[in-house]
Parts: C-alpha cells; structure tokens; sequence
C-alpha cells in the first residue's frame, strides 16, 4: 500500500531561519511521483514541485530545495532564509505512474506540516 | 498554467437539504477529475475519481448514495452531498487531469457549512 508520512505536525522558526520539511514515503511501485504542495490560509494548493522515481537530482528554485533519496524513501524540502509569507501548511504527496488515466495518478497526501515564521 | 475554478467557494445549509458543488476546468479538457476532502487542520482523503461520461469510482468508505458525483463533459464535474448533516461540513476540493498530460490541477475548494 502506498502511505506518506510527515512526521512534523507543526514548525516553528524565527525569520531568515533554514528550515526543512521531512517527507517519508512507501511504495511498491518502481514508478511513482512525488510532490510537494503548500497550503496558504486562504485554503488553496499551490503547486511547488513534481519530481518522478527515476530522477534522483536535488532541485533548487530560489530559496527552495528538495532532497530525493531513495535509498531512504525520503523527499525533503528545504526552506532557506525563510519569509513569513512562507507560512502555511506544507504537503508531501505520491502518486502512481502507470499506463492508466483514470486513478492511476491519483495522489495520496501526508498530514501535512504546518509551518509557522515568526518575523 | 491551467486553471480549475469551483462553485460555489463557500455554501451554508441546513441539515437535510442537498448541496451542489462543481468543479471546472477553465482553459483544458479534463478527462479525469478527483474529489477531495479536507476537515480543518487535517490532510486531504480522495473520496472518488470522476471520469467523463461513465460512472465514478469511489474510494473505500465513501458512500457513493450520500455523495454523487456527475462528469457529464470534458470541462465540468459535479459534487452533490445529498441530506447534508453537520458532519459533511469540510473542505472539499476538486482537481483535474488534462487529456495530454499528467498535471493534476486544484480548484481553490469549497466550504461547505452544514448547521
């Protein structure tokens, strides 16, 4: 079965801190996605990052980074220099990625971490 | 980027009374559609899967009777919480598939207050 597992239920930081969200996943696929959402107040998904099973790279945009490892079935994301307007909760999610359009791509989120920057 | 738009963005009903949402793909032909459900502070559960033109698949203890779901196009898919009670207030958010790509796009959820 597939699960995602957020171990942070909540964060705290003070402004232009580093912080990383941890993302731990299980799956028996060898193909899958994996993403991360953030959740504003306002309650709306924003997209932040797709990354699939067989790209390993570490990718940076801006103060953003996520770490793919594997070996450890982890996705991690990486705030640097944090901004209060990163407050929010942030998601982890999996997907398949199989031939199918119908579920195969639905996605199966973590609980989520809340993340609370402190100006 | 694709845009999914809902409606209504916030619906208070009474108890008993039946309650639709919808979800649409503005800018894209969706042939997939989830429905989501969030209750506060928690993550999102999927509830079913809506494909145009045949019926939806529900997720396991998800009553498909309480929540029917309607794909009728490519551009549109119906929520409807039929004899709403105060525990079906949540958060309930759509997204959708396009037909050439794997992106899955959000609506930007509905509110859904039963008292």
């Amino acid at each position: 079965a597939q699960k995602v597992t957020q171990a942070q239920t909540e964060i705290s930081v003070v402004e232009k801190e580093d912080v990383t969200l941890d993302c731990v996943y299980e799956t028996r696929d060898t193909t899958y996605y994996l993403f991360w959402y953030k959740q504003p107040p306002s309650g709306e998904l924003v997209f932040l990052i797709r990354r699939n099973s067989f790209d390993e790279q570490n990718e940076i945009s801006g103060r953003y980074s996520w770490n793919f490892q594997k070996s450890t079935s982890s996705f991690n994301f990486t705030i640097t220099a944090s901004q209060v307007v990163d407050s929010a909760v942030y998601f982890c999610a999996l997907s398949e990625a199989g031939l199918k359009m119908d579920s195969s791509y639905k996605l199966i989120f973590g609980s989520g971490t809340r993340l609370l920057v402190r100006p | 980027g694709a845009v999914v738009s809902q409606h209504p963005s916030r619906v208070i009903c009474k108890s008993g009374t039946s309650v639709k949402i919808e979800c649409r793909s503005l800018d894209f032909q969706a042939t997939t559609m989830f429905w989501y459900r969030q209750f506060p502070k928690q993550s999102l559960m999927l509830m079913a899967t809506s494909n145009e033109g045949s019926k939806a698949t529900y997720e396991q203890g998800v009553e498909k009777d309480k929540f029917l779901i309607n794909h009728a196009s490519l551009t549109l898919s119906t929520l409807t919480v039929t004899s709403a009670h105060p525990e079906d207030s949540s958060f309930y958010i759509c997204s959708a598939i396009a037909q050439d790509f794997y992106e899955q796009y959000f609506g930007p959820g509905t509110r859904l207050t039963v008292t």
